[in-house]
């Protein structure tokens, strides 16, 4: 299984928005609506941010969405804090139990 | 409040052996999938291995089959990564999670580094 398809880098002005991408194959992101998205500042444990696609667990603000198109999932951070600077993961089932990540994007508020 | 907190990592040498440990609380480990991810320095997380829970499947990624082993001890809430064979690019930190049904990871630990070198 090879990694999901990430940028390296993204970055934004507090207040601004940025998507982060996250291309796949019809093996793992096109294949299901099993998608999800974490946070994770280096040193600590990563923390999820989005499930199924597009579902935020209790206690992650709605600053934080996620949508799907064929192979390319997306992150959306609005509204862009300075908190929110920390590395992203994308994550796909791709059947069989098995998983595949993104590389990772390294988010840095300006 | 769930809580996971990973053990064991340590330096090893190339071909030897390690056990890992995640002792988990705040649920019923016995009703939950188990997972472990790792992220080796300076790149990306991989994920390791998937256990469930009230089916007892085990699955692994290709990189680790036939060389790591996950178990469950859930009289004593423990999740296990024996770790047989070890490479050089086994070096990571390995993080147990907790997976949910539709393949996700609610509740990570703060991981353990594992260190494979000569």
């Amino acid at each position: 299984q090879s990694a999901l398809t990430q940028p390296r880098s993204v970055s934004g002005s507090p207040g601004q928005s940025v998507t982060i991408s996250c291309i796949g194959t019809s093996s793992d992101v096109g294949g299901y609506n099993y998608v999800s998205w974490y946070q994770h500042h280096p040193g600590k444990a990563p923390k999820l941010l989005i499930f199924d696609v597009n579902e935020r667990p209790s206690g992650i603000p709605d600053r934080f969405s996620g949508s799907k198109s064929g192979n390319t999932a997306s992150l959306t951070i609005s509204g862009l804090q300075p908190e929110d600077e920390a590395d992203y993961y994308c994550c796909s089932y791709a059947g069989s139990h098995t998983r595949v990540f993104g590389a990772g994007t390294k988010v840095t508020v300006l | 409040e769930v809580q996971l907190v990973e053990s064991g990592g340590g330096l090893v040498q190339p071909g030897g052996s390690l056990r890992l440990s995640c002792a988990a609380s705040g649920f019923t480990l016995s009703a939950y999938n188990m997972e472990w991810v790792r992220q080796a320095p300076g790149k990306g997380l991989e994920w390791v291995s998937y256990s469930g829970g009230t089916s007892g499947t085990i699955i692994y990624a290709d990189s680790v089959k036939g060389r790591f082993i996950m178990s469950r001890d859930t009289a004593k809430n423990l999740v296990f990564l024996q770790m047989n064979s070890l490479r050089d690019e086994d070096t990571a930190i390995y993080y147990c999670a907790r997976g949910r049904y539709t393949f996700y990871f609610d509740y990570w630990g703060q991981g353990t580094l594992v260190t494979v070198s000569s």
